[in-house]
């Protein structure tokens, strides 16, 4: 059975850093594109950043570019979203999610139980 | 960006009726590269429909989509009780961001 088990979220300060892990298990994690997806508190979906398998390529949300950095560690089967200059708008539960294929986005599924990022004084 | 726009806000429909759910793309779908999930309160989101029409593993068949372009609906034949939730379409056909819509609420009428 895939498993997406998010950690790390918890209440920070703003101006503030955070680092996410995702760990994954049944599948071969280090094949298959990987994204982060938050929602804000009452609010939809929004996509914040992908990597690829194979060569790590990334791309992220205008809203986070240049402050948050994705990673993967694929010998620990782990994605990590590196958090930094975080702001109240921030603020959102983080869901990891697995893509379909290597290099293309394609569809989430499944998806972890999500992390609670908070930024607050 | 591709803007997804989901329509109705909220659905108010009786277990054993017929949803259907809109999702219209300010520009052309690639592919139909569009899919549907569910979630349900303090859960994450399910997957539902990929390719526009292509049910996801272990989804029942009262759900299916269709479309393409830019207009794209999901319908359930028939609601049951566990289906009322909010329900969100997705696009991967372009280039980043891999934009979701506003989502559609449907609730017990």
């Amino acid at each position: 059975e895939v498993q997406l088990v998010e950690s790390g979220g918890r209440l920070v300060q703003p101006g503030g850093s955070l680092r996410l892990s995702c760990a994954a298990s049944g599948f071969s994690f280090s094949s298959y594109g990987m994204s982060w997806v938050r929602q804000a508190p009452g609010k939809g979906l929004e996509w914040v950043s992908r990597i690829s398998g194979g060569d790590g390529s990334t791309d992220y949300a205008d809203s986070v570019k240049g402050r948050f950095t994705i990673s993967r560690d694929n010998s620990k089967n782990t994605l990590y979203l590196e958090m930094n200059s975080l702001r109240a708008e921030d603020t959102a539960v983080y869901y990891c999610a697995k893509s379909p294929k290597t290099y293309s986005p394609g569809w989430f599924d499944p998806w972890g139980q999500g992390t609670l990022v908070t930024v607050s004084s | 960006e591709i803007v997804l726009t989901q329509s109705p806000g909220t659905l108010s429909l009786s277990p054993g009726e017929r949803a259907t759910l809109s999702c219209r793309a300010s520009q052309s779908v690639r592919s139909s590269y569009l899919a549907w999930y569910q979630q349900k309160p303090g859960q994450a989101p399910r997957l539902l429909i990929y390719d526009a029409s292509s049910r996801a593993t272990g989804i029942p068949d009262r759900f299916s989509g269709s479309g393409s372009g830019t207009d794209f609906t999901l319908t359930i034949s028939r609601l049951e009780p566990e289906d009322f939730a909010v329900f969100y379409c997705q696009q991967y056909g372009s280039s980043p961001p891999y934009t979701f819509g506003q989502g559609t609420k449907l609730e017990i009428k």
